[in-house]
């Protein structure tokens, strides 16, 4: 099994640019997270989505936009991207308590730099 | 606000030696997890431990829990090269779909 895969692996945008960062995962989880991660702030959670057709904003929502496709995919969209979202951001799913537990599964992170 | 703080932030080791990192959290868990951090990678799982359980061991990783505190400690024994990542404490809130990761402690292991 792939888990959780996210595309791009790094892009460089140019401020005022949209993108979607695309996420998978062949676990069959109902829940997906979209954290970012910057030097000495951990992980912060953008949005996550407990279960096909909805979604939830977390931590640092503003300027981010999400879309639960799918089961199996949830995307990260910045509709106008700013310097401030130069990031690097990761996918996760979650098992059920029945099933894998809580443990979350990460993918490889997307570097994103906007300049 | 995050959920966790891990402390050290830092921690540079001689291979063999025990590590100690430490989590504290501010509200009411289910549980609490741990996770690692390969430089340029994503977080792998490491252990989960509930908020009734005090202690559990999984090889050489040893995680407590004191709820009243709000902290949790992970100790990895005998550490090797291969340890030299960064370690993020993990907490669920509310109905435990959403998870808060604090600040991470990176461990260095000299050969």
């Amino acid at each position: 099994n792939a888990g959780v895969t996210q595309t791009p692996k790094f892009q460089v945008l140019k401020t005022g640019q949209s993108m979607t960062l695309q996420c998978a995962q062949d676990m069959n989880h109902n829940s997906m997270y979209w954290y970012r991660q910057d030097p000495g702030m951990g992980l912060r959670l953008i949005y996550y989505s407990a279960s096909e057709g909805t979604t939830d904003k977390g931590e640092v929502p503003n300027g981010y936009n999400v879309s639960r496709l799918n089961k199996r995919e949830f995307s990260l969209r910045l509709e106008s991207a700013a310097p401030s979202q130069t990031s690097v951001y990761f996918c996760a799913s979650k098992g059920e308590p029945a099933g894998s537990g809580n443990t979350i599964y990460f993918g490889e992170g997307s570097w994103l730099t906007v300049v | 606000s995050q959920q966790g703080e891990e402390d050290p932030q830092a921690l540079s080791i001689q291979e063999g030696e025990n590590a100690t990192m430490n989590c504290s959290y501010k509200t009411s868990i289910n549980n609490l997890q741990w996770y690692r951090q390969n430089s340029g990678r994503g977080l792998v799982h490491l252990i989960l431990i509930r908020s009734n359980e005090r202690e559990k061991h999984s090889g050489r990783l040893r995680v407590t829990l004191d709820t009243s505190k709000k902290s949790s400690s992970l100790l990895i024994t005998a550490s090797r090269a291969a340890d030299t990542a960064s370690y993020f404490c993990a907490t669920d809130a509310g109905t435990g779909n959403q998870f808060y990761f604090g600040t991470g402690t990176s461990l260095t292991v000299i050969p």
